[in-house]
């Protein structure tokens, strides 16, 4: 089945190491997304790529890296620097298109969840 | 800038009533509109989307939402919640391709 697939689940780092959580999707979608989720906040927006070898800063890309060196993966580095690491991290994808089913409309990975103890 | 607001952090309601559940948004164009379910832990499942056309939009497990351009608003309703329904709920918008800007959420407990 195609989707989204988002791993580790969970993951714990220890204060001062870059971890890198992985998005890999097979739905040939375009455009690929890493959001954050924290308690009451929402999701707010980390970086974006909507083609291969080009992404976009977010509302949050402070202490985050990202790269997409193939169209299907858009892994999420969270770097020493983000001051506040823990939380559920959701990666999206989407086609854009003009009529075709399911064009535009994001889809969403199961999320993975960091602690930073 | 795009925004979304949804003015109730949490709603409680009784298994067979209705519900509401409100959004209204700011933007300048026509926007995208769109309701998405998570349950705890869990990634975002899409409940309906509004691009154009009629402004009653049906979704799925009997949702239904309605744009009202008037009021920059895109209300989410069901006549007759079920327990499984308790959920956090996502309103969004966005422009076609710019990256959706969602509202902070609401939060559905359902009471027998």
């Amino acid at each position: 089945d195609g989707g989204i697939t988002q791993s580790p689940k969970y993951l714990f780092r220890k204060e001062g190491q870059n971890v890198t959580l992985s998005c890999e999707q097979n739905l040939n979608h375009d455009a690929m997304y890493w959001y954050r989720q924290d308690p009451g906040q929402g999701l707010r927006l980390i970086y974006y790529s909507q083609i291969v070898n080009d992404f976009q800063k977010g509302d949050i890309a402070e202490g985050y890296s990202v790269s997409r060196e193939k169209k299907e993966s858009f892994p999420l580095t969270v770097t020493s620097a983000q001051k506040n690491p823990t939380a559920f991290y959701l990666c999206a994808s989407v086609h854009f298109g003009t009529g075709e089913l399911g064009a535009n409309v994001l889809t969403f990975g199961a999320g993975s969840r960091l602690t930073v103890l | 800038a795009q925004s979304v607001t949804q003015p109730d952090i949490h709603i409680t309601v009784s298994e067979g009533a209705s519900l509401e559940l409100r959004c209204n948004y700011s933007y300048g164009a026509t926007p995208y509109l769109f309701w998405y379910v998570q349950s705890p832990g869990q990634g975002l499942q899409l409940l309906l989307k509004y691009f154009s056309g009629d402004t009653l939009v049906q979704g799925i497990k009997g949702f239904e939402a309605e744009f009202k351009r008037s009021q920059s608003s895109f209300n989410l309703r069901k006549p007759s919640v079920h327990w499984s329904d308790a959920a956090e709920y996502f309103c969004a918008v966005s422009s076609g391709n710019t990256p959706l800007v969602f509202g902070k959420g609401t939060r559905l407990s359902v009471i027998a």
